[in-house]
């Protein structure tokens, strides 16, 4: 198996720019997670899907962000417009449903907004 | 709601000498707790987890972590580091939901550990 597939792995962009980040999860697993890694504050759930139904947008910061599951191999997490505020490493991973399943994550994009 | 406490953002250790990378959790009801180990620009990578099994776990890379439920601790614990363990870890709780099936890790807030010849 690939493993959780993102890109880009690296994405450069302007303030005020549209920034689309993909995730392909791992066949089979059926909740996909996005989280944000900064120095600051951690790492932090932004948004989780089930079945491709978002759960719990709780953490995701403002409008600004938005996540999409269309179907259950593809998730996009979209910020627009971005800031400089919005730069750090964004996550996907994904697992089996359970309470013990382990999550499997990407190697991440890592976002600068200048 | 459950959380976890990690103590030390940062630990250094010889090369040869005992890991402990301290974790306390907080849950009203029993816990699945996890480690996870991220290396330089990669993701997170699981080690090991409890699930009300054992109490003492054993992960990959020689690491093993105990379940204390009078301690509220799941510390992490390697008898000998080794150069490649130099990395980030993190401790991580699964909380319960709603909706069955659907479930969500909370994390620490990680621990840096630095290896020296």
């Amino acid at each position: 198996d690939a493993g959780v597939i993102q890109s880009p792995r690296h994405e450069v962009t302007e303030m005020g720019q549209e920034v689309t980040l993909r995730c392909k999860p791992i066949s089979g697993h059926n909740s996909l997670f996005w989280y944000r890694q900064t120095m600051m504050r951690g790492l932090e759930l932004l948004i989780y899907f089930n079945n491709n139904v978002p759960i719990d947008d709780s953490g995701m910061p403002e409008d600004r962000f938005s996540a999409k599951m269309p179907n259950a191999s593809f998730s996009t997490l979209k910020i627009q417009p971005s800031e400089p505020r919005d730069s750090a490493v964004y996550f996907c991973a994904s697992s089996l449903e359970g309470k013990d399943s382990p999550l499997h994550f990407g190697n991440g994009t890592r976002l600068t907004v200048t | 709601a459950q959380s976890v406490t990690q103590l030390g953002s940062h630990v250094s250790v010889s090369e040869g000498a005992l890991v402990l990378l301290r974790c306390n959790y907080s849950s009203s009801v029993p816990p699945y707790l996890f480690w996870y180990v991220q290396y330089p620009n990669q993701g997170l990578q699981l080690l090991l987890k409890y699930t009300s099994a054992a109490t003492l776990v054993k992960g990959i890379n020689g690491f093993e972590a105990e379940f204390k439920k009078s301690e509220t601790s799941f510390h992490l614990t390697k008898p000998s580091a080794h150069m490649s363990d130099a990395a980030e870890y993190f401790c991580a709780v699964s909380t319960i939901l709603l909706i069955q099936g659907a479930q969500k890790l909370v994390f620490g807030q990680g621990t840096r550990l630095t290896i020296n010849p």
